[in-house]
């Protein structure tokens, strides 16, 4: 069964305490990964798309990479503003444009 | 320029009864998703809209939930004789395209669903 899962389920940092935020598929086919920043009552933001494995994207102070089995989100010196929570999600060959999206980690970055 | 809109925010109403959600995506966005949002989890996909047709509502639940874009723009999720486990946050995003690598979705703020 495919599945999406990310770790930590939270994570509380200092700021400027980097760490990485790790997201683990297993799929029969990816097309590709996608993160996004959610803040409370809102609705996701995209962040990044990565598409095949050793793939790196960057805005920030954030930084996306991919291998064949799981994405990680960098965050070097984070600021209370990074504070949301992280989704990840992913296309899968054969279904269309069904996202499956992880449960998300709830970042929290303290002054 | 506008982005994803939702109405309304929040919807509060009685098992059994009958509810319509609406979306509007960001003009000229061909594509249109639906998703349904329970606290502490990710959004889990409803159904995707290319232009007017459905192209994929594989993931409703089940038949008493349906939507329409009539237009190929404007949505209408409806849900009939809701129960309490549909309370959830229902997410609507749209994207200038479905395919070609441009799937950049742009989410609304959602609408509070509650079942009393």
């Amino acid at each position: 069964e495919d599945q999406v899962t990310q770790s930590p389920e939270a994570l509380r940092l200092q700021e400027g305490e980097s760490s990485s935020l790790n997201c683990s598929y297993t799929v029969s086919g990816l097309r590709g990964l996608f993160w996004y920043r959610q803040d409370p009552g809102k609705g996701p933001e995209f962040l990044f798309t990565l598409y095949s494995a050793g793939e790196e994207k960057e805005k920030e102070r954030l930084k996306a990479t991919l291998t064949k089995k799981e994405s990680f989100l960098h965050i070097t010196a984070p600021k209370p503003e990074d504070s949301a929570t992280y989704l990840c999600a992913v296309l899968r060959q054969g279904y269309g444009q069904n996202f499956v999206f992880g449960p998300g980690t709830r970042l929290s970055v303290l002054p | 320029g506008a982005g994803v809109s939702q109405t309304p925010s929040n919807k509060v109403t009685e098992k059994g009864k009958y509810v319509e959600l609406r979306c509007d995506p960001i003009s000229g966005h061909t594509a249109l998703y639906w998703y349904r949002q329970s606290l502490g989890q990710g959004p889990e996909f409803l159904i995707y809209f290319q232009g007017t047709g459905a192209a994929d509502d594989s993931g409703l639940p089940n038949d008493r939930f349906f939507a329409v874009r009539p237009e190929g723009s404007v949505s209408t999720l409806k849900i009939q004789r809701t129960e309490r486990g549909d309370s959830a946050v229902y997410l609507c995003a749209s994207s200038r395209t479905s395919g070609g690598g441009h799937n950049e979705q742009f989410f609304g703020p959602g609408t509070r669903l509650t079942v009393l």
